[in-house]
């Protein structure tokens, strides 16, 4: 199975900051990653596919990057809705695997 | 705009069967991948498998055979069993649909808590 982990584990920021998480893959995937933002008690939504495509009606200062087994995921502004819990996912070979997660807080 | 719901029991007694249902509206469901996620209180996401209108499917073997999923595009339901279920198995269990670039899990159900316990 392809193991994926997240760098910090946890943060806390500020309203307007800017914030970066990082997902590494334990080998290389392409650009078969996924970001999900997920609220306490709700399902998880999808924020970029493919590494760095913007799902449809996520707010743009959510951007992806990154190829291979190294990706990034970008808040450029961090709102009071931000405040969530961000979790990776690789989709280039099942068993499809998730990152432990990286919580943002206040 | 793809809407998916879970139902079925919220609670199983260990040694039994986990069989949940999820319903999709909006999405023929002929043209996707659909798929099934756990999520343990305070933990992270499990990825359980997945189906494909034609029947294939593809499980996490973490799970060790101990799950069927099936898909009835007539209903526009698809569906999760899970076998010989224990106190591990107790989780949040979430229904998706695949997105055809990438695999991406597009649209979710809430979720529905299932319990084992005696």
């Amino acid at each position: 199975d392809i193991q994926m982990t997240q760098s910090p584990s946890s943060l806390s920021a500020s309203v307007g900051d800017r914030v970066t998480i990082t997902c590494r893959a334990s080998q290389r995937i392409s650009s078969f990653l996924n970001w999900y933002q997920q609220r306490p008690g709700k399902a998880p939504n999808l924020l970029i596919y493919g590494a760095s495509n913007l799902q449809s009606g996520v707010p743009s200062r959510f951007s992806g990057s990154g190829s291979g087994s190294d990706f990034t995921l970008t808040i450029s502004s961090l709102q009071p809705e931000d405040f969530a819990i961000y979790y990776c996912q690789q989709t280039s070979s099942t068993p499809f695997t998730f990152g432990p997660g990286t919580i943002v807080d206040v | 705009h793809v809407q998916l719901q879970e139902s079925g029991p919220g609670l199983v007694k260990p040694s039994e069967t986990l069989s949940l249902t999820c319903t999709v509206s909006g999405d023929s469901m002929t043209n996707n991948y659909w798929s099934w996620i756990r999520q343990p209180a305070g933990k992270g996401l499990e990825w359980i498998g997945r189906v494909y209108p034609s029947g294939f499917t593809s499980y996490n073997p973490s799970l060790n055979g101990r799950v069927t999923m099936s898909l009835d595009t007539s209903k526009t339901q698809f569906s999760l069993k899970l076998s010989s279920v224990t106190a591990a198995d107790t989780a949040v269990y979430f229904c998706a649909r695949d997105g055809k670039s990438y695999l991406q899990l597009d649209s979710w159900g809430q979720g529905m808590l299932v319990t084992v316990s005696s």
